[in-house]
């Protein structure tokens, strides 16, 4: 079946620096990819929506000149957190839609966890 | 603005019981429904997804249905097993065909054994 791979799983980052973490459709192409992210003990918030060779549309609350968005081929999109604080450790998870898959099915990566110490 | 419920929290139940988790959804205009699975720590697993044209879903152990008019869905676990304990989250799509979703905060099971 469709898979989406998210790079890194884990990742431990200092306070002000930059990390970047990748989501991939393996065996599909995906238009559009969602960034998710979940706080300990809360449901999963949409962050934004990667569109392919145009801007992510961000939700309202999210800084977009903090979490940078790149949906540079129709298989990758990256989100970078720029000048990462202790407060946006998080699970982040994206998603991706399947283009010409049944009834334009999304599929979720596994996650990964960010901890800015 | 769609907001997604989820009751209860939490549920503690000893092996072998049936169940039922509860969904409430305030705008019933949706395009589907779907259920997922979460591990601690892990990404999502979908177990059932419903069109906003059927009133529920099977697959194994479990039922889904959903009743638009009410803004509420249920997902029924049958005879529960100790590999049933994780997070059970229902989401529904924000808008069209969008497919962002929108997620209740969960419902976390614990099945004894």
């Amino acid at each position: 079946g469709a898979v989406v791979s998210q790079h890194p799983s884990w990742v431990i980052c200092k306070s002000g620096t930059s990390v970047k973490i990748e989501c991939r459709s393996l065996d599909f192409q995906a238009t559009t990819m969602f960034w998710y992210r979940q706080f300990p003990k809360q449901s999963l918030m949409l962050m934004a929506t990667s569109n392919e060779g145009s801007k992510a549309t961000y939700e309202q609350g999210v800084e977009k000149d903090k979490f940078l968005i790149n949906h540079a081929s129709l298989t990758l999109s990256t989100l970078t957190v720029t000048s990462a604080h202790p407060e946006d450790s998080s699970f982040y998870i994206c998603s991706a839609r399947d283009n010409l898959g049944p009834g334009n099915t999304i599929y979720f990566g596994e996650g990964s966890w960010l901890t800015v110490v | 603005k769609q907001e997604v419920t989820q009751i209860p929290a939490a549920l503690s139940v000893p092996e072998g019981e049936n169940l039922v988790l509860n969904c409430s959804f305030t705008d019933s205009a949706i395009y589907n429904l779907q259920w997922f699975r979460q591990d601690p720590g892990k990404g999502l697993t979908s177990l059932l997804l419903i069109q906003s044209s059927q009133r529920e879903q099977t697959s194994g152990r479990l039922n889904a249905s959903l009743d638009k008019s009410s803004g509420r869905s249920t997902l029924y676990i049958a005879a529960s097993q100790p590999g049933d304990s994780a997070t059970y989250l229902c989401a529904v799509p924000l808008g069209g065909s969008a497919r962002q979703l929108t997620f209740g905060s969960g419902t976390q099971l614990t099945v004894l054994p």
